[in-house]
């Protein structure tokens, strides 16, 4: 079945360090491919997403690039702030052949940003 | 224009019992979803609503269930509770069953003893 698998955290930086966050999915079809963000105690926000392949999704100067041949979203930022401690969920939905709009999320990586 | 709101924020119910948690929609949007997240791992599909019906489910048992009302907001009823649903409990809602994109509440923390 369709699958997300994520770099195991925690991930620990230096402020203004260069982060990259590792994901690769499995899927059959043409998935959409998400990044959220989870602060402690809140739900879910999206970061990004990439609707197909090539596509870079990008925000608040965080990047992801969904590449078909090598089935990755990984996501990059050039300069972390204190203010990106956080858990990082990379997520795909298979597309609607079911009817059913549905993520399949990784299992998360914690990143903490030292000062 | 109202996110998408849960409630309670947090709970606790011994086992064996039943529980009810409730979410409203973002406005204009007719689709919502629960997600059940374990400590430490990533959220679990358990249901899509979608027009009030039932449109997708996840591997979950069927004491699991929920309803959709007409003004789009949901609930999701678990019964016979076990340990293990201890977790927190994300609704998401979107606008269609195949919206591109959903937006999560803050979720309702479950604790079970």
């Amino acid at each position: 079945g369709d699958s997300v698998t994520q770099m195991e955290g925690p991930v620990t930086l230096s402020e203004e360090a260069f982060l990259t966050i590792n994901c690769t999915y499995t899927a059959t079809g043409y998935p959409s491919l998400f990044w959220y963000v989870q602060y402690p105690g809140e739900g879910l926000q999206l970061l990004l997403k990439a609707t197909k392949a090539d596509d870079k999704g990008s925000n608040k100067g965080f990047e992801a690039t969904y590449r078909k041949e090598t089935t990755s979203f990984h996501l990059e930022k050039g300069s972390v702030q204190v203010s990106d401690s956080a858990v990082y969920f990379c997520a795909l939905s298979p597309g609607t052949t079911s009817g059913t709009y549905k993520y399949i999320f990784g299992t998360g990586t914690r990143l903490k940003v030292l000062a | 224009e109202t996110g998408v709101t849960q409630s309670p924020t947090h709970l606790i119910k011994t086992r064996g019992q039943q529980v009810t948690l409730r979410c409203s929609s973002q406005s204009g949007h007719n689709t919502v979803s629960w997600y059940q997240q374990a400590l430490g791992q990533g959220p679990q599909f358990i249901f899509q609503y979608y027009r009030e019906e039932e449109n997708g489910r996840g591997n979950f048992p069927p004491r699991f269930s929920g309803l959709q009302f007409p003004n789009y907001s949901s609930e999701l009823n678990v019964n016979a509770l076990e340990l293990d649903d201890s977790a927190l409990y994300l609704c998401a809602s979107s606008f269609g069953a195949g919206a591109a994109e959903a937006f999560f509440g803050q979720g309702t923390r479950l604790t079970v003893v």
